[in-house]
């Protein structure tokens, strides 16, 4: 099993260009969730999916668009990038919400 | 509502001596409880976690933590600390919210260990 991965793993935008992240996950997993993290905030939720099809607003949605058409993936975009969504960002899946598992992170740089 | 601090945002200790990092949570009922590890430039990996069985829980790489419902706290041990466990720690709580169980991240504690 690969787990979760992450594409891409680093990324450059400038300032107004769009971007997609790709989460996928072979655990048959039910939730999945897209985090970021910056130094001295820990783990920030985006955004979060419960099922196929379902999506949910975390605690820092805004700027962010997520979609979960496939069980497998979970796909983040940034419709318009601005250099306050420079980040780390991680997808992690889960069963029903408990321990999870994470992937090993896409670096962003918006210039 | 449900919180998770930890007490020392960093925390050094000597090679071979006790590792202890704190986590205390608050929660309106009984959560679930994990700790997670982050070694530089990797995600998140679980270290241990509590589901309301034994209140002692044995994780990985010689890690536990205790669940003290009373003291509200759920703290990371280790008897003697190796080069290999310096890291960032994340405590997390797990509770049942609404449709979905909501899991909620510390803000971490970088762990330092001194040959």
């Amino acid at each position: 099993n690969a787990g979760v991965t992450q594409t891409p793993k680093f990324r450059v935008l400038k300032t107004g260009q769009s971007m997609t992240l790709l989460c996928a996950q072979d655990m048959n997993h039910e939730y999945m969730y897209w985090y970021r993290q910056d130094p001295g905030m820990g783990l920030r939720l985006i955004h979060y999916s419960v099922g196929e099809g379902t999506t949910a607003k975390g605690e820092v949605p805004d700027g962010y668009n997520v979609s979960r058409l496939k069980k497998q993936n979970f796909l983040l975009g940034l419709e318009s990038a601005a250099p306050s969504q420079t980040s780390v960002y991680f997808c992690a899946s889960s069963v029903r919400g408990y321990e999870q598992y994470f992937g090993p992170g896409t670096r962003l740089t918006v210039t | 509502a449900q919180s998770v601090t930890q007490l020392g945002s960093h925390v050094s200790v000597s090679e071979g001596a006790l590792v202890l990092l704190r986590c205390n949570y608050s929660s309106s009922v009984p959560p679930y409880l994990f700790w997670y590890v982050q070694y530089p430039n990797q995600g998140l990996q679980l270290l241990l976690k509590y589901t309301s069985a034994a209140t002692l829980v044995k994780g990985i790489n010689g890690f536990e933590a205790e669940f003290k419902k009373s003291e509200t706290s759920f703290h990371l041990t280790k008897p003697s600390a190796h080069m290999s466990d310096a890291a960032e720690y994340f405590c997390a709580v797990s509770r049942r919210n609404g449709g979905y169980q909501k899991v909620t991240f510390g803000t971490g504690t970088k762990l330092q260990v001194i040959p």
